[in-house]
């Protein structure tokens, strides 16, 4: 299985929900990845987890929380979000060991977020 | 910005034809890898190279890899229909640790007419 699944495929939020991103993998992957993807341009890594410790934020703000409550499960927590925050987000997967192993990203379809 | 550049922006190709994109980077690299995107959903991995490598083939593409130019083009030979789609090259920095953290290039899209 080199499935990557997010849920859900479309989600539409006002700027004062709460909402949350599903990822889901079970390639036995250790290393599991957040990025935005705003229309027309390359994805942009927001966070690393790594043995669902976060080993990497790329100054994301605050309003975005990621979780990694097992190694096969990663959600994006989304609070107070702005306009400008609509995007496609995609999640990735790997292996984490040092090695050839760990350079292949596998992701998974995107959630497209509207924020109104 | 550690982003690469790809170029062209766009490419339109017939049928049966090649078309090759170009990508350039910044900073020192230990692989590149090429991925593509089909209408803004996720990204599926086509093929790596890694810094001690000048050319890679794999089926119909080919990969070719210049470190002291900082590039890398990749070639899609007897195009199809089916390859419509975003191209995006990314790099992993020289970089220690325990993750892979890729920069995306800025994208070439494809489109080939049947």
């Amino acid at each position: 299985d080199t499935e990557v699944t997010q849920t859900p495929k479309h989600l539409v939020m006002g700027m004062t929900n709460k909402k949350s991103l599903k990822c889901e993998q079970h390639m036995g992957h250790r290393a599991m990845y957040w990025y935005k993807q705003k229309a027309k341009k390359p994805p942009e890594l927001m966070f690393v987890y790594s043995y669902e410790k976060l080993s990497i934020n790329e100054s994301v703000p605050s309003r975005f929380s990621p979780e990694c409550p097992n190694s096969s499960l990663l959600n994006l927590h989304l609070h107070a979000l702005q306009p400008e925050d609509s995007a496609l987000y995609l999640c990735a997967s790997s292996q984490a060991n040092p090695g050839r192993g760990r350079e292949t990203q596998y992701f998974g379809p995107g959630t497209r977020l509207l924020v109104l | 910005s550690q982003q690469g550049e790809e170029d062209p922006q766009a490419l339109s190709i017939q049928e049966g034809e090649n078309a090759t994109m170009n990508c350039s980077y910044k900073t020192s690299i230990n692989n590149l890898q090429w991925y593509r995107q089909n209408s803004g959903r996720g990204l599926v991995h086509l093929i790596l190279i890694r810094s001690n490598e000048r050319e890679k083939h794999s089926g119909r593409l080919r990969v070719t890899l210049d470190t002291s130019k900082k590039s890398s083009s990749l070639l899609i030979t007897a195009s199809r229909a089916a390859d419509t789609a975003s191209y995006f090259c990314a790099t992993v920095p020289y970089y220690g640790g325990a993750t892979n953290k890729l920069i995306f290039g800025t994208g070439t899209l494809l489109a080939v007419q049947p």
